[in-house]
């Protein structure tokens, strides 16, 4: 079926490194790819997100590559802070056409220590 | 604007039982969803509504009804809950797409015993 994998599970990085996120997706179709960041307890949010028209978004220190010709995408931040550290979740659209909604990559926790 | 809102914040059950859990928002979105979330897993989307009187399912739709009378309410009903309905339930909404910017709940913690 049509999914997202999401890699590493778990990733744990020194305060000031950079960390980067890895999700492939199996439907050549899909043209949205959302980051969200679900601290503990909370709902997620979204930090940013991609659109198949482009190759790179960049906010701040987070940016999203897309590479819709391997189908996959990753998140990247950069000079990593403690308040960094949460759940990271991708998402892609996927489905057929008129019933497409996100499907969800399992999530890597990032733990970023001082 | 109180964005999404979700009632109950948590919630135990016993097996067989049934409830209701409410959502609402107040931005005037068309699209609005329901997810689960279990431990180690993503968001699994339940059942999703493009707008008022128009519901479809997701990916994990069973043992799940929803309807959507008004743009405002999204409710979710379980039918006859089992524990392996135990999980965090989160509703989002979205302006008119799923590719539009989601904004969630705060959640409804649900355990059925």
């Amino acid at each position: 079926g049509e999914n997202v994998e999401q890699h590493p599970s778990t990733l744990s990085v020194q305060e000031g490194d950079s960390a980067v996120i890895k999700c492939t997706y199996s439907d050549s179709a899909s043209n949205y790819f959302p980051w969200y960041k679900q601290e503990l307890g909370k709902r997620p949010q979204l930090i940013i997100d991609i659109r198949s028209n482009v190759g790179e978004k960049k906010d701040q220190r987070i940016a999203v590559t897309l590479n819709k010709t391997a189908k996959h995408f990753s998140l990247h931040i950069t000079e990593t802070q403690p308040e960094d550290s949460a759940v990271y979740f991708c998402a892609a659209l996927l489905g057929d056409t008129g019933r497409r909604a996100l499907t969800f990559g399992s999530g890597t926790r990032l733990q970023v220590q001082p | 604007n109180a964005g999404v809102t979700q009632t109950p914040k948590f919630q135990v059950l016993k097996t067989g039982q049934s409830m209701t859990l409410q959502c609402a928002q107040d931005m005037n979105h068309e699209y609005m969803s329901w997810y689960r979330q279990d431990p180690g897993m993503g968001l699994r989307l339940i059942h999703y509504s493009v707008g008022a009187g128009i519901t479809d399912q997701g990916e994990v739709p069973n043992g799940y009804n929803v309807s959507r009378s008004t743009t405002e309410d999204f409710p979710l009903r379980l039918l006859s809950a089992a524990p392996s309905q135990t999980s965090v339930y989160f509703c989002a909404s979205s302006d008119r797409a799923p590719e539009d910017t989601q904004y969630f709940g705060p959640g409804t913690r649900l355990t059925v015993l």
